[in-house]
């Protein structure tokens, strides 16, 4: 079992769309979690940081942590075709000095 | 400011040449990184500099050898390269490795090609 797992794509939405990325990671001490955003060819760029359980909303961002079921996901409202890229969830333990990468989402945001 | 920057951007050198890649940032960071990213693959780590000291080597090949000549600066040079290590090259750079809440920053990326 991969330490943290995404959901496999490609995946694709109409414009305006709500899109749901999905990661599940496999070590109980799991502090934080990262969602990154990446567009081909480009380098990652952090989209949300959340450490508790529950929702945090950034404009059209929303992560939801539940760690009872070691589960984090990124929603993405009104999808627009910029949003197309790969997104990356990472993950870090707790002063492990490094982050853990699930093997990415592509998401594909059609007109 | 969440900058860090990288040079150069691309770069192409044979299996015999010596390279460098930079990385710099400016935002007070004591953590910095290197990861190795090939196409459709997440980052892989290749190293981690916490205040100046190399504390993480992810076994990485003795052909790529890093350095960190102060907390602004980030090198990674490269000798006897193979075809195989080409890929896109990332460093980040996050405020304090040993908080959990860490968030690492990442460079634009050095596009490396070896011939």
């Amino acid at each position: 079992q991969k330490e943290v797992e995404q959901n496999s794509g490609p995946l694709s939405v109409p414009e305006g769309a709500i899109a749901s990325l999905n990661c599940t990671y496999s070590d109980r001490g799991s502090q934080s979690f990262f969602w990154y955003r990446q567009y081909s060819g480009k380098s990652p760029e952090l989209i949300m940081s959340i450490y508790s359980n529950g929702d945090k909303e950034d404009g059209r961002f929303t992560a939801q942590l539940n760690k009872a079921s070691q589960y984090v996901s990124l929603l993405i409202r009104d999808s627009q075709p910029s949003d197309s890229a790969t997104y990356l969830c990472a993950v870090n333990l707790d002063n492990a000095g490094k982050s853990t990468f699930g093997d990415g989402t592509t998401l594909t945001v059609k007109p | 400011d969440t900058e860090v920057t990288q040079t150069p951007k691309h770069l192409v050198m044979g299996m015999t040449n010596k390279k460098s890649l930079k990385c710099e940032q400016h935002m007070g960071h004591r953590a910095m990184y290197w990861y190795k990213q090939k196409a459709k693959k997440p980052p892989e780590l290749m190293f981690v500099y916490s205040y100046e000291k190399l504390s993480i080597n992810e076994s990485v090949p003795s052909r790529f050898s890093p350095e960190c000549p102060n907390s602004s600066l980030l090198n990674l040079h490269l000798h006897a390269l193979q075809p195989e290590d080409s890929a896109l090259y990332l460093c980040a750079s996050s405020q304090e490795r040993t908080e959990p809440t860490d968030t690492q920053y990442f460079g634009p990326g050095t596009r490396l090609t070896v011939l």
